[in-house]
């Protein structure tokens, strides 16, 4: 089926490890992202990626870091996880280069706890 | 600054209209976009609009005034599974999504 993981899909975390969230989209879209979702605020851009080999930062990037090694796959690493970065965490992609209006797909979501 | 201003949350009743506004400011546009998204689930999209006037699809449709900032989504006939969060997202000049926090829509019978 078509479409894009996320695993795992839920982590409760102790504060200092390392955790990477994986990413994987079958559509052949060329832009990916990665959003977190908090509680009573909007959606906000972490990472995302134009197409593979390149990555870009977005409106909170502090404590993460992604690859894009091929098409297909998008993690997120966070190095060393805090509280404060306990979140939904979804993955999304779009068709095109993100330089357009293009449609952003979205994954099921990792729902991480860092106690 | 970007801002994007929805209700936090919104109540009708099946078979009913409603209509949830959203103004935007942006650093430029590029159209702008609505999501719904069930409690626990993804955002699935919903519509685009990057002219002004009234998309039609279906039981939902969505309107745009790009000189007042302003964009609502309106559901006709409403289901109970319409229950759900609906987010605005315009999308500024680097093509990123600015996004709401959404407003939560509660159908009663």
């Amino acid at each position: 089926i078509a479409g894009i993981t996320q695993a795992p899909t839920s982590q409760i975390l102790a504060a200092g490890r390392r955790m990477t969230l994986r990413c994987t989209q079958d559509m052949r879209h060329n832009a990916m992202y990665w959003y977190r979702q908090d509680l009573g605020l909007g959606l906000r851009l972490i990472h995302y990626s134009n197409t593979a080999g390149t990555t870009g930062k977005g409106e909170v990037p502090d404590g993460y870091s992604v690859s894009r090694a091929n098409t297909d796959d998008f993690p997120l690493t966070l190095a060393s996880a805090v509280p404060s970065q306990t979140s939904v965490y979804f993955c999304a992609s779009s068709p095109g280069i993100a330089g357009g209006p293009d449609t952003q797909y979205f994954g099921p979501g990792t729902r991480l706890t860092v106690l | 600054g970007q801002n994007i201003d929805q209700p936090t949350e919104m109540t009708a009743t099946e078979g009913a209209i409603v209509q949830i506004n959203c103004t935007y400011q942006t650093s430029g546009f590029n159209g702008l976009f609505w999501y719904q998204q069930h409690a626990g689930e993804a955002p699935t999209f919903l519509s685009y609009n990057v002219l002004d006037g009234l998309e039609e699809k279906g039981r939902f449709s969505s309107f745009l005034s790009r000189s007042k900032g302003y964009s609502y989504l309106l559901l006709k006939e409403l289901q109970m599974k319409d229950s759900a969060s609906y987010l605005c997202a315009p999308m500024d000049s680097n093509y990123q999504l600015i996004w709401g926090a959404g407003t939560k829509l509660i159908i009663k019978p």
